[in-house]
């Protein structure tokens, strides 16, 4: 099985500063069809998770634009520009390449 | 406007059975794959299982497959969960998914408690 290792864990973030999510692969996520299938996925408190990116870097409609995902091959990033209140949460990625389907630990985003 | 609405969660003791279902609405069924997510109680997400658009190929995880079986009904819109031979494990909530390499909906979930 594909294992996907986020980093940090915890994220404490003061609001209107930066942050950063990584998510590795332990083998290449690109696809025999030439698509990188990582995504990811934002859960608050009480809500069913949220799709926020997917293949990489494709921002969903209605997310913000604070919101970037890049990476390739194994290594990936989501980036939140300037954390607001409504982003605490639990960040995972998930790829849709391999069989099975696998999701990272998840990180857990919250104010300083 | 896109719905999946999870139900046939509850508590069942273990070796059990449930079904769950997945009414879908506001998109056209038939033309999507479709999966199955759980999380246990405080925990992450775990794929569970996945069904293609016409129905002819289910993919499940290790830890289910043999006792879980994905369906589904495209004249009614409906994604099915049987799953049968219940452990403690399996308690957690069940969601219902649009697509398998990057699904964009989920549904609200389903609790499944399996406990004597």
């Amino acid at each position: 099985d594909v294992v996907m290792t986020q980093s940090p864990l915890s994220l404490p973030v003061t609001l209107g500063q930066p942050a950063s999510i990584s998510c590795r692969s332990s083998q290449s996520l690109v696809h025999s069809d030439g698509n990188t299938y990582l995504n990811w996925f934002q859960q608050r408190p009480g809500q069913s998770p949220r799709r926020l990116i997917y293949k990489v870097s494709n921002r969903d409609s209605g997310v913000p634009d604070r919101f970037s995902g890049s990476g390739s091959g194994t290594d990936f990033t989501l980036k939140i520009s300037r954390v607001e209140a409504e982003d605490v949460g639990v960040y995972y990625c998930m790829q849709g390449t391999h069989w099975p389907r696998t999701f990272g630990q998840g990180t857990r985003v919250e104010i300083k | 406007e896109v719905q999946l609405l999870e139900s046939g969660g509850g508590l069942v003791q273990p070796g059990g059975s449930l079904r769950l279902s997945c009414a879908a609405s506001g998109f056209t069924f038939s033309s999507y794959s479709m999966s199955w997510v759980r999380q246990a109680p405080g925990r992450g997400l775990e794929w569970v299982s996945s069904i293609t658009s016409s129905g002819d190929g289910t993919f499940y995880a290790d830890s289910v497959k043999g006792r879980f079986t994905v369906s589904r009904d495209n004249s009614k819109n409906t994604l099915y969960l049987q799953m049968n031979s219940l452990r403690a494990e399996d308690t957690a909530i069940y969601y219902c998914l649009r697509g398998l390499s990057w699904p964009d909906y989920w549904g609200q979930g389903t609790l499944v408690t399996v406990s004597s």
